[in-house]
């Protein structure tokens, strides 16, 4: 079965440091999906990857896939407090398109201002 | 505004007695899904449904129950039959763009005492 490892586990950085998380699968990714989550709450999707060499940005963060498509990054710029929280990988367990989706354990970030 | 409301966002029961977890959506998605989520350990998929009156087992559905009369309903019944119920519980129903961008509700944390 597929699995999804991330890392680290856990991040502290000073505000206005960049960083970076990793997200590796065992097998080869469809879809994989990045979500936010504050402390007992719910996930907040954050984008989507689906093919080889893909990047995409949103604000300070950058999502990248790999051109093996078996490896994503996370990287934030210029860290502020309001990226504090749980970050999340996700996939596409069989490839398609339903939605059933695996995650990662998550990375937790803390920003120190 | 259109979103996922679950409740109650946080439940005590005794040990043996069944919990039922109210999700309801009014976005209108057709797919519906239940995750637990345990410190250290990620997401995990319970139940989840692509249709009304369909739902499938998900990778941790022993001692729970699920139904779906409704499109805008999916509760999920703790029974007395799981073993460490103790958890938060996400529900999330499927919609967007992105063939795997869930929308998740803000949880619900059930303590057994």
């Amino acid at each position: 079965s597929q699995e999804l490892e991330q890392s680290p586990q856990s991040l502290i950085v000073q505000e206005g440091k960049n960083l970076t998380i990793n997200c590796t699968s065992s097998k080869t990714l469809y879809g994989l999906y990045w979500y936010k989550q504050k402390y007992g709450e719910g996930l907040i999707f954050l984008m989507m990857l689906q093919k080889g060499g893909e990047e995409k940005s949103h604000e300070k963060i950058t999502a990248k896939l790999d051109e093996k498509k078996q490896q994503s990054s996370l990287h934030i710029t210029a860290s502020q407090p309001s990226h504090a929280g749980i970050y999340l990988c996700g996939a596409d367990r069989y490839g398609g398109s339903q939605g059933n989706l695996i995650f990662g354990k998550g990375t937790k970030l803390s920003v120190k201002p | 505004d259109g979103g996922i409301t679950q409740s109650p966002k946080y439940l005590f029961r005794k040990e043996g007695q069944n919990v039922t977890l109210s999700c309801e959506q009014n976005l209108n998605h057709d797919a519906m899904y239940w995750y637990r989520q345990d410190p250290g350990q990620g997401l995990r998929l319970i139940y989840y449904s692509q249709i009304v009156n369909d739902f499938q087992k998900g990778d941790i559905a022993e001692g729970y129950s699920v139904s779906r009369e409704k499109k805008e309903s999916f509760p999920l019944t703790v029974t007395s039959a799981q073993k460490n119920p103790t958890a938060f519980y996400l529900c999330a129903s499927k919609g967007g763009r992105a063939a795997g961008e869930l929308f998740f509700g803000e949880g619900s944390r059930l303590t057994v005492l």
